[in-house]
């Protein structure tokens, strides 16, 4: 079955950067795009940015383009985002998804999976 | 960027009763490219519709997505005690992908 695991929480001062890992399994991770969304305590949704995992084209977020990275490891199946110049307002839980379809079949439609959060704690 | 705006906030409704929730778009997004969401406490989001109309695998038939251009709807037709939660609406048709702000269906 499809699952994505996250790495565990972080609590980071402000001015540092976190890096968050997400693990597939279940699939062929090349084939799919994964995204990163956020959600700060209380609040909606927000999306980070995606990467192809195949060719490692990413697109990202005007709001965060100066300050995320995303990237990934095809022999590990695992997608990263890195989020540098954290302020107290990224505190918030950071999801990552994958894509309904293979991208060959279609452009992102829909997160079918998610992996289970990881909350990024911004304070000095 | 395009600006999603649910409505209402939210909705108070009793088991049994049906639900409509609304997605207005700032700028025309095509069907293709426009999803639903479910949300409960502690738990990530789960996919509901995509394509504006199309369930996504395991949904319940009580669920059903609509609309074009700029007016979205999703449409709960028997509210069971575990639909109480909050939805999002989602747009793929332009960079950056956005979500609205949200909709929870609380009983009443």
């Amino acid at each position: 079955q499809v699952q994505l695991v996250q790495s565990g929480a972080e609590v980071k001062k402000p001015g540092a950067s976190v890096k968050v890992s997400c693990k597939a399994s279940g699939y062929t991770f090349t084939s799919y795009t994964i995204h990163w969304v956020r959600q700060a305590p209380g609040q909606g949704l927000e999306w980070v940015g995606w990467i192809h995992a195949g060719n490692g084209n990413t697109k990202y977020s005007q709001k965060f383009q100066d300050r995320v990275t995303i990237t990934r490891d095809t022999s590990a199946s695992t997608a990263y985002m890195d989020l540098s110049g954290l302020r107290s307002e990224d505190t918030a839980v950071y999801y990552c998804a994958r894509d309904l379809f293979p991208l060959i079949v279609a452009p992102p439609m829909g997160y079918t999976y998610w992996g289970q959060g990881t909350l990024v704690t911004v304070s000095s | 960027e395009i600006v999603l705006t649910q409505s209402p906030g939210t909705l108070s409704l009793s088991p049994g009763e049906g639900a409509t929730l609304s997605c207005r778009a700032s700028q025309s997004v095509s069907s293709t490219y426009l999803a639903w969401y479910q949300q409960k406490p502690g738990q990530a989001p789960r996919l509901l519709i995509y394509g504006a109309s199309s369930r996504a695998t395991d949904i319940p038939d009580r669920f059903s997505g609509s609309g074009s251009g700029t007016d979205f709807s999703l449409t709960i037709s028997r509210l069971e005690t575990e639909d109480f939660a909050v939805y999002y609406c989602q747009q793929f048709g332009s960079s950056p992908l956005t979500f609205g702000g949200g909709t929870k269906v609380e009983i009443k």
